[in-house]
């Protein structure tokens, strides 16, 4: 079952910041907040994860809201091979068996 | 490091014939998983293995669905026979234990047509 809630769709300027929201307000102490991405035609690719604090790679950054209820998914110069589906998934940290739900995502668009 | 390789990338059969789908995961990776997509929809699990054990398998629907996966390594998921409505993209994913997350890698996917 999905624990999380994204919008469907986004649009996104070419070279500007993507801020991809995402809500998980039922999420428990031990879930971690990852993302995943999936180009037309690809498997999904990770991209980050994260418990509590901000983190950031050289993908994107992920800002978790203090009370864990919401984070969202910054691209910051996000370029047209951006375009893709992105999965909001939580889940806890430690072992293989604990499935991924990806849910429907939010399909982003790179408008040039 | 070469990625989670399926094959083939497509494929286009009659209802009622078999089909199978081959999945070489990234070595030294002991979980294998076999997801199920569907159009406009997110993967959705069909099976785990840890080494060769399948340890998660609710998912699959045994009637006409099987995999194996022998030694530990390779994997194959069939089906027999094939309904219009397995017509989806069946991918695969792999996983160890480097690192913390054990984040899923996955394969391109295999696009099943039934007609």
């Amino acid at each position: 079952d999905a624990k999380t809630t994204q919008p469907t769709s986004m649009d996104c300027a070419e070279g500007r910041a993507a801020n991809l929201p995402c809500n998980h307000s039922t999420i428990s102490g031990n879930e971690y907040v990852y993302w995943y991405r999936q180009i037309h035609s690809q498997g999904p690719q990770y991209i980050i994860h994260g418990l509590k604090n901000n983190e950031t790679n050289e993908m994107a950054s992920l800002i978790i809201t203090e009370d864990r209820k919401s984070s969202t998914l910054i691209l910051p110069h996000a370029t047209l091979r951006d375009t893709a589906v992105y999965y909001c998934i939580v889940r806890p940290h430690l072992g293989t068996g604990n499935q991924f739900y990806f849910g429907t995502g939010t399909s982003l668009t790179v408008i040039p | 490091e070469a990625g989670v390789v399926q094959s083939p990338r497509y494929k286009i059969i009659e209802k009622k014939q078999p089909v199978a789908f081959w999945c070489n995961p990234i070595s030294g990776h002991n979980t294998l998983y076999w997801y199920l997509q569907n159009l406009g929809q997110g993967p959705e699990l069909l099976i785990r293995y840890e080494n060769e054990e399948a340890v998660d398998d609710s998912q699959l629907p045994k009637d006409r669905f099987s995999a194996e996966r022998l030694k530990g390594v390779d994997s194959t998921l069939k089906i027999q026979p094939a309904e219009l409505g397995d017509s989806a993209v069946y991918l695969c994913a792999s996983s160890g234990e480097s690192g913390e997350g054990y984040e899923q890698y996955f394969g391109p996917g295999t696009r099943l047509t039934v007609t």
